[in-house]
């Protein structure tokens, strides 16, 4: 059974970097057939995916349009777990953020626990 | 890029049957896929590929899909059913996935 935890602060300040980990265990952040994404939720933009890394003989990145020029996500192999920078935050990226896997092109399953980030001074 | 269409809000007795929507352009080519989400608690996978159930989720949950609509419906409602549902599906011509905006689903 797959189960993802996440870790990371719930307060960034404006202009500064919003960074959260997700570790993964019951699979391989390395997997051949996963994907490891990150979505988040708020009033204003409902759910809205982020992007994802994801192993197919080399590293893959792949990230949303709306956030692609600010954002990175990197796996760690020798701790089985991938993280999320978003760089230069402001109150607009307030939300919930989740961690979650997929294959490629489907669905979601499972989420992890979910980090309520504020963007405030 | 693709857009999905959900109501904001659906209610239903308990014991009734809830039919919440999901339009989009051609969705019947699409696979759809659906998730619950209780306060607090992060979305959990109810339906996938338009119509399959994860193990785990009751058949009281069922899914179809044809035309611009797909339709996420939940027979014999509980109380506990009362979350927020999403549809999402992944949009090939930007590869990225989209998400539904979301239904409040209230069991008066």
């Amino acid at each position: 059974q797959v189960q993802l935890q996440q870790s990371g602060p719930g307060l960034v300040k404006p202009s500064q970097t919003l960074s959260l980990t997700c570790a993964i265990s019951g699979d391989s952040v390395s997997s051949n057939s996963a994907a490891w994404n990150w979505i988040r939720l708020s009033p204003s933009r409902g759910l809205e995916w982020l992007g994802r890394t994801y192993f197919r003989s080399k590293w893959y990145n792949d990230y949303a349009v709306s956030v692609k020029s600010r954002i990175s996500i990197n796996p760690d192999t020798a701790k089985n777990q991938f993280s999320l920078q978003l760089n230069s935050v402001t109150p607009e990226d307030t939300a919930v953020y989740y961690c979650a896997r997929s294959s490629v092109a489907v669905w979601f399953d499972p989420w992890g626990q979910g980090t309520l980030v504020t963007v405030s001074s | 890029s693709y857009v999905l269409t959900q109501p904001p809000s659906v209610s239903v007795a308990p014991g009734q049957t809830a039919g919440i929507t999901c339009g989009g352009n051609n969705i019947g080519s699409k696979s759809v896929h659906w998730y619950q989400q209780k306060p607090g608690l992060a979305p959990v996978l109810v339906v996938y590929d338009d119509r399959d159930r994860p193990s785990g989720i009751p058949e009281r949950f069922s899914g179809s899909n044809s035309g611009n609509t797909a339709t996420l419906t939940i027979s014999r409602v509980e109380a506990g059913d009362e979350a927020d549902y999403y549809c999402q599906v992944w949009d090939r011509t930007s590869d990225h996935p989209v998400f539904g905006g979301g239904t409040k689903l209230t069991v008066l």
